[in-house]
């Protein structure tokens, strides 16, 4: 069975341009999760899709979104980025209720 | 905001030791869950314990949970060189799916 997987493996942008991260679940997971890792920081909660909804959000700016399509594959967008944007961003996959999660690798972005 | 705080940041033990790290969390949860990280990688999951649950073991984990005192504890025992790696808690509250994490604690195994 192939895990989260997740691309690209690394982006570097410059200031101000948009960044486009996408993640594919595993097989039969509906819940897609993203979260943020900044470099000594533990992970901050992003955003949670489910059935193609945003279900909940973090408290991060409005320029950080993303969507889920039909085969629950996801995307995160990061519009106008600033240096401390960069970080690795993790996304897992579950299945709805009390499971555990399924973590890519994550993509780090680096915000020049 | 960090639901979960680890204690301590950092641990440092020899081949064969046991680790022990803790997990203290703020509000009522579902379930709590722990994590490993391999150098900035993705995230594998070790172990989840419900709130009804007291103690649970996989392999060479042991997880107890006091909900009374929120916290719980992670222990690892005959450690070994491939258990290094950033250890975190997380928590499912309940009537919530996402999980809230923990800063981590940073095990490294001696050889």
């Amino acid at each position: 069975e192939a895990g989260v997987t997740q691309s690209p493996t690394h982006l570097i942008k410059t200031r101000g341009q948009q960044a486009t991260l996408r993640c594919s679940p595993i097989s039969g997971h509906t819940s897609v999760y993203w979260y943020q890792q900044a470099l000594g920081l533990g992970l901050q909660f992003l955003l949670w899709y489910d059935e193609g909804e945003e279900r909940n959000r973090g408290n991060f700016p409005p320029r950080f979104s993303g969507r889920q399509f039909p085969n629950y594959s996801s995307e995160l967008n990061v519009n106008a980025l600033e240096l401390e944007d960069s970080a690795l961003y993790l996304c897992a996959s579950s299945w709805t209720g009390e499971y555990g999660y399924t973590f890519g690798s994550g993509t780090r972005l680096t915000v020049v | 905001s960090q639901q979960g705080e680890e204690d301590p940041q950092a641990l440092s033990i020899q081949e064969g030791e046991n680790a022990t790290m803790n997990c203290s969390y703020k509000t009522s949860i579902n379930n709590l869950q722990w994590y490993r990280q391999n150098s900035g990688r993705g995230l594998v999951h070790l172990i989840l314990i419900r709130s009804n649950e007291r103690e649970k073991h996989s392999g060479r984990l042991r997880v107890t949970l006091d909900t009374s005192k929120k916290s719980s504890s992670l222990l690892i025992t005959a450690s070994r060189a491939a258990d290094t790696a950033s250890y975190f808690c997380a928590t499912r509250g309940a009537g919530d799916y996402k999980l809230s994490f923990g800063a981590g604690t940073t095990v490294t195994v001696r050889a």
